[in-house]
């Protein structure tokens, strides 16, 4: 079974702290993609990657920053946590190219930044 | 810059009912997901569209795509409750399931 986990559910953390998110995918996916969702925005794409150690920007990178060190596993970084952070980041992975079916989903981490 | 658009965005219909929701996006794809979010949940694959007509059907949602009138429609037949929940589409702008652009979804709920 296809399966993508997230390091946490619920985060809170403080403004100015440096905050890691964690995922990790087990079906050898090429692509993995950080999201976040806010109400009446949708899903937004902040960054996703290709292969291990290439990364690309997506639409809302900054303030962000991401790492892929080995294959199944994506992080994003938040450099300097502020309060417009605030929101629920869903990570996802799929396979490359046209083999692709479909993009599949973490539960998700939903962070608040005070 | 691909734009997805949803509407409506806010779906409330009694059981038993029919309804469709349209996704309309702006520049040329023929690759169309629709997905399904369960509050507090994360988002469930629901339909790939593949290419022009292509049709999928799953129970009573129906899910259509006519790329020539960058259009995909979610159809919903004599609908229930467990069919309450946030439906998203997204286009790929890319042709292999990379940087999906998402509608805002609707909302759809579902009253006895």
């Amino acid at each position: 079974d296809v399966k993508v986990t997230q390091s946490s559910r619920y985060l809170v953390k403080r403004t100015g702290e440096k905050v890691f998110l964690e995922c990790v995918q087990d079906m050898d996916h090429e692509n993995m993609f950080w999201y976040r969702q806010d109400p009446g925005l949708g899903l937004r794409l902040i960054y996703f990657s290709y292969d291990v150690k290439m990364k690309e920007k997506g639409d809302i990178p900054e303030g962000y920053s991401v790492s892929r060190e080995k294959k199944e596993r994506f992080s994003l970084i938040l450099e300097s946590a502020s309060t417009n952070q605030t929101s629920m980041y869903l990570c996802a992975s799929s396979l490359w190219g046209l083999d692709a079916d479909t993009q599949y989903f973490g539960p998700g981490t939903r962070l608040t930044v005070l | 810059e691909l734009k997805v658009e949803q509407n409506p965005l806010f779906l409330s219909m009694q059981e038993g009912k029919n309804y469709t929701i349209y996704c309309n996006y702006s520049t040329t794809s023929d690759r169309l997901y629709w997905y399904r979010q369960d509050p507090g949940k994360s988002l469930e694959s629901l339909f790939v569209l593949l290419s022009n007509g292509a049709v999928k059907q799953e129970g009573r949602l129906m899910a259509s795509l006519d790329t020539k009138a960058r259009l995909s429609t979610l159809h919903i037949t004599a609908a229930v409750h467990d069919l309450s929940a946030t439906y998203f589409c997204a286009v790929d702008t890319r042709g292999g399931s990379e940087k999906l652009v998402f509608g805002k979804g609707t909302k759809l709920t579902v009253n006895p």
